[in-house]
């Protein structure tokens, strides 16, 4: 168990519709990440916080978008869900130094499925 | 640009046997940071092993080892008398640390498939 936890395990929704991805990271982590991993693309990195503040973007669609709470929890939110979203989406954690070369913590992920 | 690249799509071989996993980089930054991760049928990923770029040194975890060569840009992981539960598939990842902070993610290869069989 890395510690990272991650809501919910599993989604199922329809085309068009919006979904939230919820990420707590490890207790004293101030940095979350997101990553997207797909059949086709692989593992991908969408998006960084720290202590609050978007850090790094990576490949994130426009419909996408995530905030980091003052509590450290950070929510990714996709909206306007096509089939190719369907992916498995997790969310890393690491210590407060924000940068990538910290060791990432992976949470179990959240699987996505797009009808 | 930064990339990793393990060549060997899926390994099959047979408990107790050697296997070695292969990763190759490339980045324009002296400094950067190498990860290898598991990930099981389960599903999660699971963090092996971070390296630096100044550190050489090879590493062993019990039946586990990694050979860090920046003459060949490789960092291959060899696991030793193969077991059952090594079976996963295996990702090798970078992360810069130069002038843009290492603030981009990891950059991860397509990972190795390992099957081991009984």
């Amino acid at each position: 168990d890395s510690g990272v936890t991650q809501t919910p395990k599993h989604l199922i929704t329809a085309t068009g519709q919006r979904v939230t991805l919820r990420c707590s990271p490890r207790s004293g982590d101030l940095s979350v990440y997101w990553y997207q991993q797909s059949l086709d693309q692989g593992l991908q990195f969408l998006i960084q916080y720290y202590n609050g503040e978007e850090r790094a973007k990576g490949n994130i669609l426009e419909r996408f978008s995530a905030q980091q709470f003052p509590d450290l929890h950070s929510e990714l939110n996709l909206s306007s869900l096509e089939l190719g979203d369907s992916a498995l989406y997790f969310c890393a954690s690491s210590v407060s130094s924000g940068d990538s070369t910290d060791t990432q913590y992976f949470g179990p992920g959240t699987r996505l499925t797009v009808l | 640009a930064q990339k990793v690249t393990q060549a060997q799509t899926e390994i099959s071989v047979v408990e107790k046997e050697d296997v070695t996993l292969d990763c190759v980089y490339e980045t324009r930054d002296t400094t950067y940071y190498l990860f290898w991760y598991k990930q099981p049928p389960s599903g999660e990923l699971v963090f092996l092993i971070r390296r630096n770029s100044f550190d050489e040194q090879n590493e062993i975890s019990g039946r586990y080892s990694w050979n860090f060569q920046k003459s060949t840009s490789s960092f291959n992981f060899t696991i030793t008398a193969s077991q059952v539960v090594d079976s996963a598939v295996y990702f090798c990842a970078l992360s810069e640390a130069g002038a843009g902070g290492g603030a981009d993610g990891l950059t991860f290869g397509k990972g190795t498939h390992l099957i081991i069989q009984p």
